[in-house]
């Protein structure tokens, strides 16, 4: 199977500085990468993803980088702002065998954006 | 895109009470299905996957079992709820030979 972790486990910045999250897999198979975040009391929601034959991918103020040689994977958020409060997933896409894809998720980060 | 419900939103349960939740699916057909639990503060543990009707598989040996009666419909279900069952439930959905999973909005379920 495959064994995600991220770090760090908590975060706060100032609001409208740089944010970074990092996960690693070891899984060689895993070819792709989504990113989650969840608000308190809701269902995680997809907020970018990649896959591995992209390096990276940026979409407004949220990038994610790829490096499958060190298969590490990061989540940057520019230009924080109070709502981007909420913790982030990271997960790795990996072959469970016939059509099953199965996703393993990191523990969370629990971003706080400070006004 | 697909639209995922879960009912209900809360349930606060006696131990050893039947438990059964329920998750819809709109706008795919075919879908991969999942049940995950959240413990408070925690990650996310899949409890089961189907890829079809009646095809289920188990990850975490528990009180739960899960049945899938139609294509897009996926329930939970116990028997005898234990305390360690309190969480945040979440069904989650891939679409058609998509991999990109969505999440429904939960069932949060404490047991007393």
């Amino acid at each position: 199977g495959e064994n995600v972790e991220q770090h760090p486990s908590t975060l706060s910045v100032q609001e409208g500085d740089s944010a970074v999250i990092k996960c690693t897999y070891s899984d060689s198979a895993s070819n792709y990468f989504p990113w989650y975040k969840q608000e308190l009391g809701k269902g995680p929601q997809l907020i970018i993803d990649i896959r591995s034959n992209v390096g990276e991918k940026k979409d407004q103020r949220i990038a994610v980088t790829l490096n499958k040689t060190a298969k590490h994977f990061s989540l940057h958020i520019t230009e924080t702002q109070p709502e981007d409060s909420a913790v982030y997933f990271c997960a790795a896409s990996w072959p469970r065998g016939g059509s099953a894809r199965q996703l393993t998720f990191g523990s969370g980060t629990q971003l706080t954006v400070l006004p | 895109s697909q639209t995922i419900h879960q009912w209900p939103a809360t349930l606060v349960q006696p131990v050893g009470s039947p438990l059964s939740l329920e998750c819809t699916v709109e706008g795919t057909s075919n879908p991969n299905l999942y049940w995950y639990r959240q413990a408070a503060g925690r990650g996310l543990q899949l409890l089961f996957y189907s890829i079809g009707i009646d095809q289920i598989s188990s990850e975490v040996p528990q009180n739960l079992s899960a049945s899938r009666p139609q294509d897009r419909q996926f329930i939970l279900s116990s028997k005898k709820l234990l305390l360690s069952d309190s969480g945040f439930y979440l069904c989650a959905c891939t679409g058609g030979a998509g991999e990109t999973q969505y999440f429904g909005p939960g069932t949060r379920l404490l047991v007393l």
